[in-house]
């Protein structure tokens, strides 16, 4: 199975700064065929189900706000928020979907500092 | 709009068997790869299994902490998903979502990229 490990396990940032999720994978999720790596961010608010935010490790999933950003490739992986925003308080989660089992992080808990 | 409602949570003892259901509206059911995703309470999320569409012949792969007690089903006249659990334990309480799979070419090459979730159903698992 791919192991998925995010760091840290919490960030408190300011509103307005800059937040940064790093997740690493125990093997490569680059899909040489299409050369995609198959790494996707989710964001979990209190109470609610997950919701996909970028894909492929960079893509944004429509709707999703610019401040979001995806970057990495391989093994190593970073989700930024450029400007933390009141409700973007949640736990963020990475996930491989490259192989079965699908796997995901621990969870990064995001808080307002 | 995508809808996915779970159902058929609840309180069952150690040993016990629960089916759960996803009712799916908003999108073609019959040619969406689905999928469940269980969360315990406080804790992340793991992978329960993934049911292929009928027209990619309707297989499911199951993550080991249930393979051989859960079985995903679908019925596609009702857009309905099912994930039937038995010998239940203790350590299988969790809220379970039902999800869909991401289109084809997002997914490849295993079609494991979850996508809309619905809100969950809580299955506690105790004596």
């Amino acid at each position: 199975d791919i192991v998925m490990t995010q760091s840290p396990d919490s960030l408190a940032v300011s509103l307005g700064e800059r937040a940064t999720i790093n997740c690493k994978s125990s093997q490569s999720v680059l899909y040489s065929s299409n050369s995609k790596n198959n790494l996707a961010w989710f964001q979990q608010k209190p109470g609610q189900p997950p919701k996909l935010l970028i894909y492929w490790a960079s893509t944004r999933e429509s709707g999703v706000p610019d401040r979001f950003s995806g970057s990495g490739s391989g093994t190593d992986f970073t989700l930024t928020i450029s400007s933390l925003q009141a409700e973007d308080v949640a736990v963020y989660y990475c996930q491989q979907y490259y192989s079965t089992p699908q796997t995901f992080g621990q969870g990064t808990k995001l808080e307002i500092k | 709009e995508v809808q996915l409602v779970e159902s058929g949570g609840g309180l069952v003892e150690p040993g016990g068997s629960l089916r759960l259901s996803c009712a799916a509206s908003g999108f073609t059911f019959s040619v969406t790869w689905m999928s469940w995703v269980r969360q315990a309470p406080g804790k992340g999320l793991e992978w329960v299994g993934r049911m292929k569409s009928n027209p990619s012949g309707a297989t499911a792969d199951y993550g080991a902490p249930v393979k051989g007690r859960f079985t995903i089903s679908r019925d596609d006249s009702k857009n309905t998903l099912y994930l039937q659990m038995n010998s239940l334990k203790v350590e299988d309480t969790a809220v379970y979502y039902c999800t869909t799979i991401a289109p084809w070419e997002i997914s490849q090459p295993a079609g494991l990229l979850t996508y809309f979730w619905g809100q969950g159903t809580l299955v506690t698992v105790s004596s």
